[in-house]
């Protein structure tokens, strides 16, 4: 079965201080996305990657850093966290990257509260 | 600007109704619907999609009705029971990339016994 595992679950940071969201899969897939999801907004792409030691720029890419040292790993950076980023992050995972009719493979979440 | 269009907010149905979730678009290009859910503290999962050739798409109790003129799409639940009560994304692509999936702020189902 198919399987994105994030962490942390939950994580209280600071206003200027560094975040870093972690995100493995087991899929074998080569796509890995970091979406945010904001009540009344639904799901919004921040940053993704189709091959290892490559990333590239979502919808929302401002304020956010992506690293992928691994086909498994994709991380979500925060180098200097702001109130505005209080959020929930979903990792998700795909095999059909560029082609339609593709499925989303999502993480549990992580909740950010920046204080 | 908000591309995928979700509404009722929120929706409440009693258990056995059919519970009927709209969704509109504004992009032409877009030429694949997937429906997600999302239960509270879990990720989105796929639940189900239709392409644009397509009119209509079934599932069991779910179904999607596609009118591509109107670029609107409705899913309906027949026969909702408590466990369909969850948080439903519409979304769309076109078939140039996966990342340009567009979500919609999504539903939030509540089915009442």
């Amino acid at each position: 079965e198919a399987a994105v595992t994030q962490s942390p679950r939950s994580k209280v940071a600071v206003t200027g201080g560094k975040v870093t969201l972690s995100c493995h899969q087991t899929n074998n897939h080569d796509y890995m996305y970091w979406y945010r999801q904001d009540t009344g907004h639904g799901l919004r792409l921040i940053h993704y990657s189709y091959v290892a030691d490559s990333t590239e720029k979502g919808d929302i890419p401002d304020g956010y850093k992506a690293s992928r040292p691994s086909q498994e790993n994709f991380s979500l950076i925060l180098e200097l966290a702001s109130l505005s980023q209080t959020a929930v992050y979903f990792c998700a995972s795909s095999d059909l990257g560029g082609r339609s009719q593709n499925t989303l493979y999502f993480g549990a979440g992580t909740r950010l509260s920046v204080l | 600007q908000q591309q995928v269009r979700q509404s009722p907010q929120s929706l409440t149905v009693w258990e056995g109704e059919t519970a009927i979730l709209n969704c509109s678009y504004e992009d032409s290009t877009f030429n694949y619907f997937p429906w997600y859910q999302q239960f509270p503290g879990e990720g989105p999962a796929l639940l189900i999609s239709i392409s644009s050739v397509s009119d209509k798409k079934e599932d069991g109790r779910f179904t999607i009705f596609f009118n591509k003129r109107e670029k609107k799409l409705s899913l309906h639940i027949t026969d909702s029971q408590p466990g369909d009560s969850a948080t439903y994304f519409c979304a769309a692509s076109a078939s140039y990339g996966n990342e340009k999936i567009t979500f919609g702020a999504g539903t939030k189902l509540t089915i009442k016994p």
